[in-house]
């Protein structure tokens, strides 16, 4: 079965740069969620698009953006980074249309380095 | 918002025995309530959920049991293997949110052999 699709897997950056995470949702998935997880931690929340509207904020700094296509895929796009966003950024999808509505199931990840 | 509370942080069992892993919830509306397990490194992967309407699911090793009332819900994993070994999620879902899945801590699962 097809799962969620994130790229790039590896990413390294410096201070202050840019950096554009992509996830491609499971098919027919209507709703992609964004959570970024530090080393030891659990994954935190950032933000929540559903057809292409954004559903729901977390704790996304302002330097962070996001938007879902008309595709359903969904980019982060990060500015001006700090070495405090160095974690893994996983992209989930779910489909709210259905019985399983709330299942989140979970892209391999992008581990994000910032020197 | 909602919070979700873990315990233990480490759980260490000999193969063979079974691990229980508890959980607490703030919001007594949540209906939501997965376990990931994680290796290191890797995607959480949902191993097991349960809803509101239901007190106990069961699939295999693993079992879910949720307490409305005192509002925590845990996880029994029965005949542990090397393989279970890795760090275990627990998750509610809010009412005030639109899906998004707020964590417990975490808890490292160690069988040994």
């Amino acid at each position: 079965a097809a799962g969620v699709i994130q790229s790039p897997r590896h990413l390294i950056k410096e201070k202050r740069e840019t950096a554009t995470l992509k996830c491609y949702p499971i098919p027919r998935h209507d709703t992609v969620y964004w959570y970024q997880q530090g080393p030891g931690q659990d994954p935190q929340f950032l933000i929540s698009f559903y057809e292409k509207m954004q559903s729901d904020k977390g704790s996304i700094p302002d330097r962070f953006s996001a938007q879902q296509f008309s595709d359903y895929h969904s980019e982060l796009n990060m500015s001006s980074l700090e070495l405090g966003d160095s974690a893994l950024y996983f992209c989930a999808s779910s489909f709210k249309g259905g019985l399983a509505r709330n299942e989140q199931f979970f892209g391999p990840g992008t581990r994000l380095t910032v020197l | 918002g909602e919070n979700v509370e873990q315990h233990p942080s480490t759980l260490s069992v000999q193969e063979g025995d079974s691990a229980v892993i508890k959980c607490t919830y703030s919001d007594s509306a949540s209906n939501y309530f997965p376990w990931y397990k994680q290796e290191l490194g890797k995607r959480p992967q949902l191993i097991i959920d349960i809803r509101s309407n239901v007190g106990e699911k069961k699939d295999q090793r693993i079992a879910v049991t949720l307490n409305k009332t005192a509002k925590h819900f845990s996880l029994h994993i029965t005949e542990t293997q090397p393989e279970d070994s890795a760090v275990y999620f627990c998750a509610a879902i809010g009412t005030d949110s639109w899906g998004k899945l707020q964590f417990g801590a975490g808890t490292q699962v160690v069988v040994t052999p």
